[in-house]
C-alpha cells in the first residue's frame, strides 16, 4: 500500500524560503512515476505546484516557477518542495501526491496534506 | 491555453442525476481527471482517462468528454456525494492546471 506523508515547518516568515518533504512508503521512488506538489489556500481551490520524474526532469506552474524548487531523493525516497520569497499568499494546505502520466494523467496517490501559515 | 473552467456550484435531488462540466483547449488533446473532496479531506481521484474508475469509486460515477469539454456524472447522487469536484488536466506544456472547483450541494 503506496503512502505519502508531507512534513516541514507549520510557520514561515515571510521573505523566507518555504520547505517541505514528502515521504513515500510502499513504493520506491526510483522505480518509476512522476511525484507532485499541489496546494490548497483556505476556503479556495488547488493549485498544482510542480511534478517531478524520479531521474531529476521537473515541470513547474509558470505562474510560481521562479520561486519553486522541487527535489527527489532516491536514496530516502523522498521528494521536496521549496519555495522562496514566500508571501501571505502563500498560506495553505500543502499536498503532495503520486502522478501517473501515460496516455492519461492522474494524481491516483494523495498525502494527507500539511498546513503552512507565512506569518511574520 | 492551459485554463480549466467549471461551475461554481451544482446541485441535484437525492437519487436524481447530475453532470459536473470542466472546459478547456488542453480537453481536446489530453483527458481529464476528475477529485472529490470533502471538507477537512485530501482529494481523491475519482475518474481518469477515458471512463476509468479507481478501485473503491463506486460506478454510480462516470466520465465523458466531446470537443473542449470533460464531463463528471453521477447517477443517482447520495448524500455522501456532497462535496467540492476539481478536473485536472495535461497542458501542451506538460503542465497539470486544476480547475476552479464545483462545489456539489444534494437536496
Amino acid at each position: 500500500q503506496v503512502q505519502l506523508q508531507e512534513s516541514g515547518p507549520g510557520l514561515v516568515k515571510p521573505s523566507e524560503t518555504l520547505s517541505l518533504t514528502c515521504a513515500v512508503s510502499g513504493y520506491s521512488i526510483s522505480s518509476g512515476y512522476y511525484w507532485g506538489w499541489i496546494r490548497q489556500p483556505p476556503g479556495k481551490g488547488l493549485e498544482w505546484i510542480g511534478s517531478i520524474y524520479h531521474s531529476g526532469s521537473t515541470y513547474y506552474n509558470p505562474s510560481l516557477k521562479s520561486r519553486v524548487t522541487i527535489s527527489v531523493d532516491t536514496s530516502k525516497n523522498q521528494f521536496s518542495l521549496k519555495l522562496s520569497s514566500v508571501t501571505a499568499a502563500d498560506t495553505a494546505v500543502y499536498y503532495c501526491a503520486r502522478v501517473v502520466v501515460t496516455i492519461y494523467d492522474a494524481f491516483d496517490i494523495w498525502g494527507q496534506g500539511t498546513m503552512v501559515t507565512v506569518s511574520s | 491555453s492551459s485554463e480549466l473552467t467549471q461551475d461554481p456550484a451544482v446541485s441535484v435531488a437525492l437519487g436524481q442525476t447530475v453532470r459536473i462540466t470542466c472546459q478547456g483547449d488542453s480537453l481536446r488533446s489530453y483527458y481529464a481527471s476528475w477529485y472529490q473532496q470533502k471538507p477537512g479531506q485530501a482529494p481523491v481521484l475519482v475518474i481518469y482517462g477515458k471512463n476509468n474508475r479507481p478501485s473503491g469509486i463506486p460506478d454510480r460515477f462516470s466520465g465523458s468528454s466531446s470537443g473542449n469539454t470533460a464531463s463528471l456524472t453521477i447517477t443517482g447522487a447520495q448524500a455522501e456525494d456532497e462535496a467540492d469536484y476539481y478536473c485536472n488536466s495535461r497542458d501542451s506544456s506538460g503542465n497539470h492546471p486544476f480547475g476552479g472547483g464545483t462545489k456539489l450541494t444534494v437536496l
